[in-house]
């Protein structure tokens, strides 16, 4: 498969605590990328990591890259009820298309 | 707002029936993406254009799909013969060429095949 699969599919917390989700690949990629998506809007960019990267942070957002697990997981920290969407991440592989997997549906409640 | 724009929003057609979405990319972006997304799935790539160069269009899902770009800046996606099947999200997304550069997604043409 040329998509990333996200674990789990769903993810139901408590506002406050943190969220972790994870994406699993099976080829190589230039690049992975987080977006995130509100229930029937288009899908917005969170947070970029490179593939000679292992770790980034951006607001409450930190990603992280195993490229010999072929893995990355994105954690919310201090979850609020507004983080409540599905979360995707995107693989830039040759070629430069992006594929992206099924996604995690994330609900916080407050 | 991303700055990517979809048209129409909406659009309920009778099976059968041709439909067409425009997509506006960002103004200085040269790469522009159309995926299909369903109820429960991620998006869905469709194909892409590097100005008005179509460089990928095998995973178009048939050849009642077809897209253009003639000048390089908006983008068409049509489908023809409409099945109750192609009821779907469309999204649109441009970017820069750079590889590695974030890619912008419109806020996407929801269609409904009666």
């Amino acid at each position: 498969s040329q998509q990333g699969e996200e674990d789990p599919q769903a993810l139901s917390i408590q506002e406050g605590e943190n969220a972790t989700m994870n994406c699993s690949y099976k080829t190589s990629i230039n690049n992975l990328q987080w977006y995130r998506q509100n229930s029937g809007r288009g899908l917005v960019h969170l947070i970029l990591i490179r593939s000679n990267e292992r770790e980034k942070h951006s607001g409450r957002l930190r990603v992280t890259l195993d490229t010999s697990k072929k893995s990355s997981s994105l954690l919310i920290t201090a979850s609020r009820a507004a983080d409540t969407a599905s979360y995707f991440c995107a693989l830039l592989r040759v070629g430069n298309q992006f594929y992206f997997g099924t996604g995690t549906s994330l609900t916080v409640i407050p | 707002d991303t700055g990517v724009s979809q048209d129409p929003r909406h659009k309920i057609t009778k099976r059968g029936q041709n439909v067409t979405f425009r997509c506006d990319p960002i103004s200085e972006h040269n790469r522009l993406y159309w995926y299909r997304q369903t109820l429960g799935q991620g998006p869905e790539f469709l194909t892409y254009f590097q100005n008005e160069a179509q460089l990928e269009k095998s995973r178009l899902l048939s050849d009642r799909f077809s897209a253009e770009r003639p000048k390089g800046s908006f983008s068409t996606l049509e489908i023809q013969r409409t099945e109750q099947g192609d009821s779907a999200m469309y999204l649109c997304a441009s970017s820069l060429t750079a590889v590695g550069n974030t890619i912008y997604f419109g806020e996407g043409s929801w269609l409904t095949v009666v």
